[in-house]
């Protein structure tokens, strides 16, 4: 158990729907990381958060967008969806926003996965 | 473009022998480079790590080699052990990018 908590672990809806996946950090984490695994592909890093601030920005599409608030968790809005945005969403953190080499791993969670049918 | 690449997609190994995973990446400027590994219906966990001045770094049964001049990588493990069938990640940090690079695994099967 990583200590990121990631909720749902599974969700199906339809194509043009809106989801939202959430995540718990490890406690004492402030940056929290999105990243996408679909099957064709590797992990896709999307976007970070650290202490409430958008930190780093990857392959995130427009119809995505992620928070972190007050208590640290975080959600990340997928809208629109398509079925290529049938993927296994983890969320992962760390205690500072700038990871290895300073020591601070990046602890992933389970993962969400999302079918849009 | 996949600026980190993991040409095999599995590996098979005999259990007590050497698993030698490998990675290639495109952008020199990566200043640093980590394995993940992943169980099914698991999030990938943090296994050893290797800074792009250095050219191995050890750890237990787990070694990692880096060639800069070649731009490879590779994740050795002796012996393998049962528990290590999983599957493989090499990422890498810095090169311009944000957050982790990631290839696209290696699926390694320990057989008995």
């Amino acid at each position: 158990d990583s200590g990121v908590t990631q909720t749902p672990k599974h969700l199906i809806t339809a194509t043009g729907q809106r989801v939202t996946l959430r995540c718990s950090p490890r406690s004492g984490d402030l940056s929290v990381y999105w990243y996408q695994q679909s099957l064709d592909q590797g992990l896709q890093f999307l976007i970070q958060y650290y202490n409430g601030e958008e930190r780093a920005k990857g392959n995130i599409l427009e119809r995505f967008s992620a928070q972190q608030f007050p208590d640290l968790h975080s959600e990340l809005n997928l809208s629109s969806l398509e079925l290529g945005d049938s993927a296994l969403y983890f969320c992962a953190s760390s205690v500072s926003g700038q990871g290895p080499p300073l020591g601070n791993t990046i602890y992933f969670g389970e993962g969400s996965w999302l079918t849009v049918v | 473009d996949q600026q980190v690449k993991q040409n095999s997609p599995s590996l098979s190994v005999q259990e007590g022998r050497i698993s030698i995973l490998n990675c290639d990446y495109t952008n020199s400027m990566f200043d640093y480079f980590l394995w993940y590994k992943k169980y099914p219906a698991e999030g990938p966990t943090f296994l050893i790590s290797i800074s792009s001045i250095k050219d191995k770094n050890e750890d237990g049964r787990f070694t990692v080699f880096l060639n800069k001049s070649a731009k490879h990588l590779s994740l050795h493990i002796v012996p393998s052990q049962p528990g290590d069938s999983a599957v493989y990640f090499c990422a890498a940090l810095g090169g311009g990018a944000d957050g982790l690079t990631f290839g696209k695994g290696t699926h390694l099967i320990i057989q008995p």
